[in-house]
């Protein structure tokens, strides 16, 4: 696609409730990053995959966080058991390959409030 | 640890006035720099980044950027702010592996 697509652009649920984010990354694009970004804060990382495997999952906070991307294309973000807490928007950004010199590229989030 | 910080949280200037603003990064070797732009309600634009070479960068919108190795610091400056630059600035960095840590951002207003 053009650039990167994240949908629900919004998403309103309730305590306790399973949550599933979708990205859709640019193209040829093998690399992709989700990040989370509250309100007056920078993006925090949370996973980078490298084609279909997790290279970096050390900023999923808890085990209620998980992220696939099976066919190195999309990918979900799924959140278990949802808390007041995970409000925040949900940021994906792919980049080119993995070398340190491609920037990322990123979509336009999906703006999660926990009820 | 690495970190990335950006001492300003939000700066005001007048339009046509000129624009400095800092980032300063804590790393034991040279990391890749990055600058975004973050308008209301937009996804984050990259301005400009730096990776080897001339320790002065040039990026979109007449932003421009100095690597100072010796200040472990990456300044964003522009000599005439226009008013449609008002947003919010963050600097990120990538240290080892290709992960990618931002700052907390400096909010940018201007002042017609």
């Amino acid at each position: 696609g053009a650039g990167v697509s994240q949908t629900p652009s919004n998403k309103v649920t309730e305590k306790g409730k399973y949550v599933e984010l979708r990205c859709d990354p640019i193209s040829g694009h093998t690399a992709l990053y989700w990040y989370r970004q509250s309100l007056g804060q920078g993006p925090e990382f949370l996973i980078y995959f490298q084609g279909t495997g997790a290279a970096d999952d050390s900023g999923l906070p808890n085990d209620r966080f998980f992220a696939v991307r099976p066919e190195g294309s999309v990918s979900t973000l799924k959140i278990q058991r949802t808390e007041r807490g995970d409000s925040a928007v949900y940021l994906c950004a792919s980049r080119y390959d993995s070398s340190n010199t491609g920037e990322l590229f990123f979509g336009e989030g999906s703006r999660l409030t926990v009820l | 640890a690495q970190s990335v910080t950006q001492p300003d949280i939000h700066i005001t200037v007048s339009e046509g006035a000129s624009l400095e603003l800092r980032c300063n990064y804590s790393y034991g070797a040279t990391p890749y720099l990055f600058w975004y732009v973050q308008s209301p309600g937009q996804g984050l634009q990259l301005l400009l980044k730096y990776f080897s070479g001339d320790t002065l960068v040039q990026g979109i919108k007449g932003f421009e950027a100095e690597f100072k190795r010796s200040q472990s610091s990456f300044n964003l400056r522009k000599p005439s702010v226009h008013w449609s630059d008002a947003a919010e600035y963050f600097c990120a960095v990538v240290f080892y592996g290709q992960n990618f840590v931002f700052g907390p951002g400096t909010r940018l207003s201007v002042l017609p």
